[in-house]
């Protein structure tokens, strides 16, 4: 496995509920980001976590870090059509000049 | 829009040969990233420049090469093609180096290739 791994790979769910991703990693890292790719097209900063950080809110996002348990989870609340895309953590490698993105989780949010 | 283009969007061409991907910047940005996407593999971190000069290296092949030109536009030349090079080819840039390592990148649109 890689650094950082998304899950679940796929997640399929109603408009209006709530969606949770996590990711996890394996060695120290300096801060984690999530990224939002639409089919086919770049890749989208949704927020940055820094390793001292436990928790960050953007809108309808909230993001949480534990950097004991080397995992990040990325809420989605009240989830709209729009939020259809793939969900991508990032990280860079403490001591290491690697940036390491995960296989992402493909959300459908189903009307 | 995230301010940063790539050319070409599509290329098509046979194994064996050798093409080049072109990325502007944002401007402003110092840093620019290239990454390779494809089904399989994920999206894979190939090379960083930063401000002319290489500032770190991922799963880059030999025969992949990049550099940073002195106007920051950058390329990426992909030679002896195989067919497993088909993948998105993608573009990033930020600000620079500050103190966070890895800083917000804006990608570009990408560019599809395709080798046959």
């Amino acid at each position: 496995s890689q650094q950082g791994e998304e899950d679940p790979q796929a997640l399929s769910i109603q408009e209006g509920e709530n969606a949770t991703m996590n990711c996890s990693y394996k060695t120290s890292i300096n801060n984690l980001q999530w990224y939002r790719q639409n089919s086919g097209r770049g890749l989208v900063h949704l927020i940055l976590i820094r390793s001292n950080e436990r928790e960050k809110h953007s809108g309808r996002l909230r993001v949480t870090l534990d950097t004991s348990k080397k995992s990040s989870s990325l809420l989605i609340t009240a989830s709209r059509a729009a939020d259809t895309a793939s969900y991508f953590c990032a990280t860079d490698v403490a001591r290491d000049d690697k940036i390491i993105f995960g296989k992402g989780t493909r959300l459908h949010i189903l009307p | 829009d995230s301010g940063v283009t790539q050319t070409p969007k599509h290329l098509i061409t046979a194994t064996g040969q050798r093409v080049t991907l072109r990325c502007s910047p944002r401007s402003g940005d110092l840093s620019v990233y290239w990454y390779q996407q494809s089904l399989d593999q994920g999206l894979q971190f190939l090379i960083q420049y930063y401000n002319g000069e290489e500032r770190a290296k991922g799963n880059i092949l030999e025969r992949f090469s990049a550099q940073q030109f002195p106007d920051l536009h950058s390329e990426l030349n992909l030679s002896s093609l195989e067919l497993g090079d088909s993948a998105l080819y993608f573009c990033a840039s930020s600000v620079g180096l500050g103190g966070d390592r890895l800083e917000t990148q804006y990608f570009g649109p990408g560019t599809r290739l395709l080798v046959l």
